[in-house]
């Protein structure tokens, strides 16, 4: 069964580094997602992307945040000069378009970053 | 803006009994999705059961089944015959039909198993 992959797995940097977490959504799909999980907290939505440019992004999607697909199949989120408080498990998603579908997320299984 | 409320931040129940996890939502808008994910230790988000608000026959999908009540905008998950492999983070998620919605999320609620 297709399926959402992201690397790394996790990912330690200090802060004021740049990290760039990468996801390769299933390959039919079109939508494509960022979301992020604080530990022990809800999961947040970051940002949307459809027909190569972002389709909706949430107030913590600053200026230091950017999401690019660079070729077909890879989707990446960009942290510029990283934060202590932007440690989180990061979720990439990606969605088909179905008619009559529950345009379901399909959720990769995240990359942890740790900022020290 | 879309709300989800999850109110019990933990349960339990005895394995083989059943559980209701509940979830309440706010929105404005008369057609959406609701969803309940699954999240275990190794924090991979893995759907369990997708209810379209147009429908008003509960979606079901093995042990699992919801309550689906949209005039008072509740949506609770019942969890049959729990095992010890349902123990996770169960998250209530609301999402819109419009294009490329994001999904809201609630705030979880911890599932124990008791063997």
């Amino acid at each position: 069964e297709p399926e959402v992959t992201q690397t790394p797995s996790h990912q330690v940097t200090q802060m004021g580094q740049e990290v760039i977490l990468r996801c390769v959504p299933i390959s039919n799909h079109l939508y494509f997602y960022w979301y992020r999980q604080i530990l022990g907290q809800k999961v947040e939505f970051l940002v949307s992307f459809y027909n190569n440019e972002i389709s909706e992004k949430s107030e913590i999607f600053d200026d230091q945040f950017s999401v690019e697909r660079p070729d077909g199949s890879n989707f990446t989120l960009k942290i510029r000069s990283t934060k202590l408080e932007d440690s989180a498990m990061y979720f990439c998603a990606s969605s088909p378009i179905s008619s009559g579908g529950g345009y379901e997320q399909y959720f990769g299984p995240g990359t942890r970053l740790t900022v020290t | 803006a879309q709300t989800v409320t999850q109110s019990q931040p933990e349960m339990s129940v005895q394995e083989a009994e059943t559980v209701t996890l509940s979830c309440t939502y706010d929105t404005s808008e008369s057609d959406y999705y609701l969803f309940w994910y699954k999240q275990p230790p190794s924090r991979q988000m893995i759907l369990v059961i997708r209810q379209e608000a147009y429908k008003q026959q509960n979606a079901t999908e093995n042990r699992f089944s919801v309550n689906f009540q949209k005039a008072a905008k509740s949506f609770s998950l019942k969890i049959s015959d729990s095992q010890l492999g349902d123990a996770a983070m169960y998250f209530c998620a609301y999402r819109g039909i419009q294009g490329a919605q994001k999904l809201v999320f609630g705030q979880g609620t911890r599932l124990t198993i008791n063997p």
